[in-house]
């Protein structure tokens, strides 16, 4: 089955390390993204990428890192920078960063910082 | 800030009645999405509305989209309990072509 998988579901780290968040696609999109999502709130964009090797800024990128050595994969780096970790964190993918293309999302990973 | 907002915040009703919420948004757009989230889980497409599209359906869902009031609603017809979830609309940031998500409607659908 195409999908996106995110792993772990469940994340627990100590201030002050750095965590990395999975996201792996089969669904041969170009496009990906990180979303954060706070309770009770909608999904405020970290990073994207629109093709292999390039990614660019979202409205809350700061604290956060991204790769996209292969167009399979768009791992997330949460960095010891990032004041307000604990978080429901949300990858998705697209066949274009176009407007009309609908999003794909993983099943999130909850992330607890403590 | 977000580009879509949805209202209400929560909504309950029982099953087999109709559940209508409704989302404004700020700049002009080309088109409006609307998603479905279970609780702990990623969220769903359900519909895309294209500005030059006034309505537009999908099984019970009914989509409107009214530009010159920036906003859109979706009604979910007949609802059942399997139909609690949030549902949130998407549209373009304001630096163009990636999708903003509004606050979402949460919906409990009572048996």
């Amino acid at each position: 089955d195409g999908g996106i998988t995110q792993s772990p579901k469940y994340l627990f780290r100590k201030e002050g390390q750095n965590v990395t968040l999975s996201c792996e696609q089969n669904l041969n999109h170009d496009a990906m993204y990180w979303y954060r999502q706070d309770p009770g709130q909608g999904l405020r964009l970290i990073y994207y990428s629109q093709i292999v090797n390039d990614f660019q800024k979202g409205d809350i990128a700061e604290g956060y890192s991204v790769s996209r050595e292969k167009k399979e994969s768009f791992p997330l780096t949460v960095t010891s920078a990032q004041k307000n970790p604990t978080a429901f964190y949300l990858c998705a993918s697209s066949t274009s960063t176009g407007s009309d293309s609908p999003l794909h999302f993983g099943n999130g990973t909850r992330l607890t910082v403590t | 800030s977000q580009q879509g907002e949805e209202d209400p915040q929560a909504l309950s009703i029982q099953e087999g009645e109709n559940a209508t919420m409704n989302c404004s948004y700020k700049t002009s757009i080309n088109n409006l999405q609307w998603y479905r989230q279970n609780s702990g889980r990623g969220l769903v497409h359900l519909i895309l509305i294209r500005s030059n599209e006034r309505e537009k359906h999908s099984g019970r869902l009914r989509v409107t989209l009214d530009t010159s009031k920036k906003s859109s609603s979706l009604l979910i017809t007949a609802s059942r309990a399997a139909d609690t979830a949030s549902y949130f609309c998407a549209t373009e940031g304001a630096a163009g072509n990636k999708l903003t998500f509004g606050g979402g409607t949460r919906v409990l659908v009572k048996p």
